[in-house]
């Protein structure tokens, strides 16, 4: 079965230093996994995606992750936050059916 | 964006009755997935689809029940809706490139509340 955890349910940075957001998972098999912002009232947006290809993925607005096997971790961060950063970020990973299971989210606050 | 609308967007509806939500897809994907979103549980799948008149349950199907008639259309119908289920409501879809699947794309969510 796949997971994803999210280490931190609530993060808060102050604008201009470094964000890390923290994902784990379990996968019987090599996994796709995603990052997704979601924004006060609004729909979810992808971040960035691994499907197996480079570790290091680079996504929108300066985010990246990194896939970390050994340590079964996908971890999100940006070398310095702004405050249009703020929002509900989720680590997805894709699951048996091409299914879609989440964790259960990360708050992030940035403090001007 | 990803041509996906939701209908209705907001819904206060009374315990007991029932209702139907609609997803309507433009772009002709094979899945289609009905989330709820609640506060510190993240998105939870309820059905998906996985082609006309194909579907299977969730993690959290109970009371839920869905159908496709069309590739373009996904309902999600609370038989009988109970105080549990207000809560945000959002389709998703997404489909196979070369044999690979794609990554969710999402509507904007319907707000459901149940009194």
């Amino acid at each position: 079965a796949q997971s994803v955890t999210q280490l931190d349910s609530h993060v808060s940075v102050s604008e201009g230093t470094p964000v890390l957001l923290r994902c784990n998972y379990s996968s019987s098999y090599s996994p796709s996994l995603f990052w997704y912002v979601q924004h006060p009232n609004k729909g979810l947006q992808l971040l960035l995606k691994y499907t197996s290809a480079a570790t290091l993925v680079k996504g929108i607005n300066g985010f990246e992750a990194e896939f970390k096997k050994s340590e079964t971790s996908f971890h999100l961060t940006k070398p310095s936050a702004h405050m249009s950063d703020a929002a509900e970020y989720f680590c997805v990973v894709r699951g048996a059916g091409n299914q879609f299971y989440f964790g259960t989210g990360t708050s992030l606050t940035v403090i001007p | 964006d990803a041509g996906i609308t939701q209908s209705p967007r907001h819904k206060v509806t009374e315990t007991g009755t029932p209702v139907t939500l609609r997803c309507h897809q433009t772009e002709n994907h094979r899945y289609m997935y009905w989330y709820r979103q609640d506060p510190g549980h993240g998105l939870r799948l309820i059905h998906y689809s996985y082609g006309v008149k194909d579907t299977d349950k969730g993690e959290v199907s109970d009371g839920y029940s869905v159908s496709r008639s069309k590739t373009e259309d996904f309902l999600l119908t609370l038989e009988s809706a109970t105080s549990s289920q207000t809560s945000v409501y959002f389709c998703a879809i997404s489909t196979l490139l070369q044999g690979l699947g794609t990554e969710a794309f999402f509507g904007q969510g319907t707000r459901l509340t149940v009194v």
